[in-house]
């Protein structure tokens, strides 16, 4: 599986967008990249994946680079529940395991 | 449906007592798997099933046992707990096709004394 980057932690003012970095420059051709996020103590939750196409959907939007080596996710209006470590994990096609690095801690403030 | 759930929410145990933690799903969903984090960590798999009667392991399997006899039911067995077996274990499902999509517990948060 490809190694991702995320920054530690992040700010965001509630009612702002929250751009959350991740670089994944070892990504192969055939690896989704996938973002999850976790709220204090609970399960990871799934948010939206892509390949190479930006993708939106009712929670966030996906913008990947042209080269597929970093992507962001956006929430385009925080608010405090968004407060969660999100995760960003390229996964490959046959490859059943889902690898979590310590992802960044988005904390949105009112 | 109430999805992935876990039994019980927290569990103290002393080094060396066995135990069992649930984890049941009523989505029919063929893959099932147990992952563990470790304070300020992500999660790390410990096994999985592609099927009931299938499992097979993770990155760190060493001291617990599963086994599939259901499609529903994915349970994780501590053999002989250890201190350094204090986290908090979180049970997935997920289904053919659904790629990296995978549905997740609530988790239980084990303490070993």
């Amino acid at each position: 599986d490809a190694k991702t980057t995320q920054p530690p932690s992040m700010d965001c003012a509630e009612g702002r967008a929250a751009n959350l970095p991740c670089n994944h420059s070892t990504i192969s051709g055939n690896e989704y990249v996938y973002w999850y996020r976790q709220i204090h103590s609970q399960g990871p939750q799934y948010i939206i994946h892509g390949l190479k196409n930006n993708e939106t959907n009712e929670m966030a939007s996906l913008i990947i680079t042209e080269d597929r080596k970093s992507s962001t996710l956006i929430l385009p209006h925080a608010t405090l529940r968004d407060t969660a470590v999100y995760y960003c994990i390229p996964r490959g096609g046959s490859n059943y395991k889902l690898t979590f690095g310590k992802g960044t801690l988005l904390t949105v403030n009112p | 449906n109430a999805g992935v759930t876990q039994t019980p929410k927290f569990q103290v145990l002393k080094t060396g007592q066995s135990m069992t933690l649930q984890c049941a799903q009523d989505m029919n969903h063929e893959y099932m798997s147990w992952y563990r984090q470790d304070p300020g960590m992500g999660l790390r798999l410990i096994h999985y099933s592609v099927g009931a009667g299938i499992t097979d392991q993770g990155e760190v399997p060493n001291g617990y046992n599963v086994s599939r006899s259901t499609t529903e039911d994915f349970p994780l067995r501590l053999l002989s707990a250890a201190p350094s077996q204090t986290s908090v274990y979180f049970c997935a499902s997920s289904y053919p096709g659904a790629g990296g999509l995978q549905y997740f517990g609530p988790g239980t948060r084990l303490t070993v004394t």
